[in-house]
């Protein structure tokens, strides 16, 4: 059984740095083909694809943020940690991580999500 | 980047009606990797289908998609009072693997 869970603050202060980790079961990092990705979803809008980490440690990242995201893994202890420099007020929203494989190449399953708060 | 178009905003129908929600891209998706995702209030995202047209793990058959290259579409064929949500689609066939802005479908 495949399970993902996000963890972070739910307040930080505009300019700080945010960090959120996903701890996850049922599945390993070492397996070829896996991934775990970030998506946020300011309140009442659309989803937004963030980054993506795979088994072989290849990333991807929007190319928006791309200068403030940092995502890494850490296979031993099954979590995916993500990083965002210098957050904005309108980074205010719900993060999900998810897993994706090569049995779909998406996200299949989703954690419940994280709802961060961008606010001096 | 590819940038998703969905049609409607918002679709006004009732329970037992069919529902058919499209999504265009700006270009070509790269073997036909279009994902639909289902959200009702409060939870997170559900995959539907993937590759255009393949049905999730325990998805029931009334849920359906289609499409190649720049036009798909889900299309549910009878209204559950379940299925009013929102359903996002989403593009990973090329890097960003970005999103569209949604369909509300809601109750007539």
């Amino acid at each position: 059984q495949i399970t993902l869970k996000e963890s972070g603050p739910t307040l930080v202060k505009p300019t700080q740095t945010l960090t959120l980790t996903c701890t996850f079961s049922g599945f390993s990092l070492r397996t070829s083909g896996v991934g775990v990705g970030w998506i946020r979803q300011p309140p009442g809008k659309a989803l937004e694809w963030l980054a993506l980490i795979y088994w072989n440690d290849d990333k991807r990242y929007s190319p928006s943020l791309k200068t403030s995201l940092t995502i890494t893994k850490d296979t031993s202890k099954n979590l995916v940690v993500l990083t965002m420099a210098s957050v904005d007020p309108v980074d205010t929203g719900t993060y999900y991580c998810a897993h994706m494989d090569y049995s779909s190449f998406t996200f299949d399953y989703w954690g419940q999500g994280t709802l961060v708060t961008v606010s001096s | 980047e590819i940038v998703l178009t969905q049609s409607p905003g918002i679709l006004s129908l009732s329970p037992g009606e069919r529902a058919t929600l499209s999504c265009r891209a700006s270009q070509s998706v790269r073997n036909s990797y279009v994902a639909w995702f289902q959200q009702r209030p409060g939870q997170a995202p559900r995959l539907l289908i993937f590759g255009a047209s393949r049905r999730a793990i325990g998805i029931p058959d009334r849920f359906s998609g289609s499409g190649s290259g720049t036009d798909f579409t889900l299309t549910i064929s009878r209204l559950e009072p379940e299925d009013f949500a929102v359903y996002f689609c989403q593009q990973y066939g090329t890097s960003p693997f970005t999103f569209g802005p949604g369909t509300k479908v809601d109750i007539k």
